[in-house]
């Protein structure tokens, strides 16, 4: 079964620029999560869909940040413009439900804001 | 926040048991104990959950104490590849919204030394 996939892996940004992460889940699964990861700290949530729709998004920065899963598939996160703290590792999950289903993550997007 | 405290760091002889603490003195009834980990440059990967009863999978041992207040993840035969970021999560029972999302602490960075 193939994992959570991710693209780019890396990614090297001026700040005010903007910049778009892509996310394919497991097959099958519904639920879909991104989460970004400052350097020694763990993952934080930003934003949780639920098949096409979103059912958690209150530590998204709505000012520079978008997400959207149109088709209830695969997943885009946005930033614009992008600021020095946006430097993170912006990692992708899903799982076949919400709630207390284990949760499988991507390898993540290391982000640079210079 | 995260509703658990952890050790910073540990260390752990190759070969030998890797026990690591995890304090979540406010946990509520309805609330599991899971353990993820973080391989240097992946995603966080699931090891193992449990609500009241000691736990065992193919990776680890989860032990968790009769008032529930505290665990022991135990890794029984520490190899180099163990070492990561082990973090210790307390998350409700609930299939449906956000209640069962993931809040990451700092975990433990454990180091695996030959």
């Amino acid at each position: 079964e193939a994992g959570v996939a991710q693209s780019p892996r890396y990614k090297i940004i001026e700040k005010r620029q903007s910049v778009a992460f892509w996310c394919n889940p497991i097959s099958g699964h519904a639920t879909l999560y991104w989460y970004q990861q400052i350097l020694g700290q763990g993952p934080k949530l930003l934003i949780q869909f639920q098949n096409n729709g979103v059912v958690d998004d209150s530590q998204l920065p709505k000012d520079r940040f978008s997400a959207e899963r149109l088709k209830g598939v695969d997943s885009t996160l946005k930033i614009q413009p992008a600021k020095l703290e946006d430097s993170a590792v912006y990692l992708c999950a899903s799982s076949p439900r919400t709630g207390t289903d284990t949760q499988y993550f991507g390898p993540g997007t290391r982000l640079t804001v210079l | 926040d995260a509703k658990t405290t952890q050790p910073p760091s540990m260390d752990c002889a190759e070969g030998r048991a890797a026990n690591l603490p995890c304090n979540h003195s406010t946990i509520s009834g309805n609330e599991y104990v899971y353990w993820y980990r973080q391989i240097h440059s992946q995603g966080p990967q699931y090891i193992i959950h449990g609500l009241k009863n000691n736990e065992t999978n193919e990776m680890a041992s989860l032990i968790i104490t009769e008032d529930r207040k505290s665990s022991t993840l135990i890794l029984p035969h520490a190899t180099l590849r163990d070492t990561a970021v082990y973090y210790c999560i307390v998350r409700v029972a609930h299939y449906g919204g956000s209640q069962g999302n993931l809040i990451f602490g700092k975990g433990t960075k454990l180091s695996v030394k030959p």
